[in-house]
């Protein structure tokens, strides 16, 4: 199975200021016939179910703040919340559809205000 | 919008079967590939399978021989059953949706999963 390293683990930020968390693949989860990397991302807040952001490693999903964008190629990712928000505390995954199934996903990266 | 809801015991005995339910409102359960997902401390995020309307099914070889998957397309609803638990398959149980994008003789290869459940909290405990 792909392996998904986030990192760091947790990440506390002002309001306003720019958040990044990073993702690591084991296997490269672009397919070079259609130049697609099969990464998604996600937003979970307690008491909620995960949201999906981003999926196509880049593509925003329907209804997500434009603050929130990301990038990345191959086995590295980023997601980037340019000015965080306070509703933006959650605990973010990515997740690797390339090999899926079985899909896996990276340990999560738990954000918090400084 | 469609949604999923989970439900089940929050309570399973060691050695005996976990059974849960997801129930899809606002939308239909056929075009659609069906998964399980739980959380835990330990592995966080693991896929343990999926089904479709016609019963298709694909598992997660780490789980393969104690899950089955079932659909009741008349209640738009699909169950898992896991047996022989242990302490370790302590977890939120997501039930989640997602599209497919191409399927050969065995398996379909899902996309990303664009609407999950609440999730279910299920202890393993005597």
């Amino acid at each position: 199975d792909i392996v998904m390293t986030q990192s760091p683990d947790s990440l506390a930020v002002s309001l306003g200021e720019r958040a990044t968390i990073n993702c690591k693949s084991s296997q490269s989860v672009l397919y070079s016939p259609n130049n697609k990397n099969y990464l998604a991302w996600y937003q979970h807040k307690p008491g909620q179910p995960p949201k999906l952001l981003i999926y196509w490693a880049s593509t925003r999903e329907s209804g997500v703040p434009d603050r929130f964008s990301a990038s990345g190629s191959g086995t590295d990712f980023t997601l980037t919340i340019s000015s965080l928000q306070a509703e933006d505390v959650a605990i973010y995954y990515c997740q690797q559809y390339y090999t899926s199934p079985p899909s896996t996903f990276g340990q999560g990266t738990k954000l918090e205000i400084k | 919008q469609v949604q999923l809801q989970e439900s089940g015991p929050g309570l399973v005995k060691p050695s005996e079967t976990l059974s849960l339910t997801c129930t899809v409102s606002g939308g239909s359960i056929r075009n659609y590939y069906w998964s399980w997902i739980r959380q835990t401390p330990g592995k966080g995020l693991e896929w343990i399978g999926y089904i479709n309307y016609s019963g298709s099914t694909n598992y997660n070889p780490s789980l393969k021989s104690r899950v089955s998957m079932s659909v009741d397309t008349s209640k738009n609803q699909f169950s898992l059953n896991l047996s022989s638990v242990t302490a370790a398959d302590t977890a939120v149980y997501y039930c989640a949706r997602s599209t497919s994008r191409n399927c050969d003789s065995s398996t379909c290869y899902l996309d990303w999963f664009d609407s999950w459940g609440q999730g279910t909290q299920v202890s393993v405990s005597s």
